[in-house]
């Protein structure tokens, strides 16, 4: 079975601070993209950070950087100089071999001033 | 501002009625998805279209719902005789057509329904 696990309910921060959001899945795909969502409160969704299977370089986006480990199937996210505006929801979420998303449970992150 | 809209976005309803939610797409996105968002969950995937044809039901997707995209534009998702079970926010998100799972979806604000 296709699976997403997202095992930290919650994370907290303090502004300026960096934090690691753990996800791991299962797939027996070779081929595929990997996405982390953010849903701020009362929100909609938002891209954060997309990676694609095939590159082994990790993608990065301004403060928002993912250390890929296709054989242990980890795709974490790094937030480097948390702000405020972090606070939210963060899914991870892939497509295993169609086009719906597959979400884990989501990561509530609380970042503090 | 061009993204994905939804109405209403909000609904209460008494159990046994029935609500129908609409999905406007970002316009060039020939892609539509539905998903259901439980409180403390990740959404669940519904259903989706490519341009006005239904290409997946999720098994969540019981007879009392129904979706449809007419002319591959708007969608709408229909809950007939409403259960308390429903209550949910109802997500849509749209891509445009790539490769199976390349392409990013664009998620609107979702409509939270409350079914007393």
């Amino acid at each position: 079975a296709q699976t997403v696990t997202q095992s930290q309910p919650e994370m907290s921060v303090q502004e300026a601070e960096t934090v690691t959001l753990s996800c791991t899945y299962d797939t027996s795909e070779n081929n595929y993209y990997l996405f982390w969502y953010k849903q701020p409160p009362s929100r909609q969704m938002i891209l954060v950070i997309r990676q694609e299977a095939y590159k082994q370089q990790n993608a990065t986006e301004n403060r928002f950087s993912v250390n890929f480990q296709k054989a242990a199937k980890s795709f974490s996210l790094k937030i480097s100089d948390s702000q405020l505006g972090d606070t939210a929801m963060y899914f991870c979420a892939f497509p295993p071999n169609t086009d719906k998303l597959i979400f884990g449970t989501g990561t509530r992150l609380q970042v503090f001033p | 501002d061009t993204g994905v809209s939804q109405n209403p976005r909000h609904k209460i309803t008494k159990r046994g009625q029935n609500v129908t939610f609409r999905c406007d797409p970002i316009s060039e996105h020939n892609r539509l998805y539905w998903y259901r968002q439980t409180l403390g969950q990740g959404p669940e995937f519904l259903t989706y279209f490519q341009n006005e044809a239904q290409l997946e039901k999720s098994r969540l997707l019981s007879d009392r719902f129904s979706a449809e995209r007419p002319k591959g534009s708007f969608s709408t998702l229909e809950i007939q005789r409403t259960e308390q079970g429903d209550s949910a926010m109802y997500l849509c998100a749209s891509s445009p057509k790539r490769a199976e799972g390349q392409e990013t979806q664009y998620f609107g604000p979702g409509t939270r329904l409350l079914v007393l």
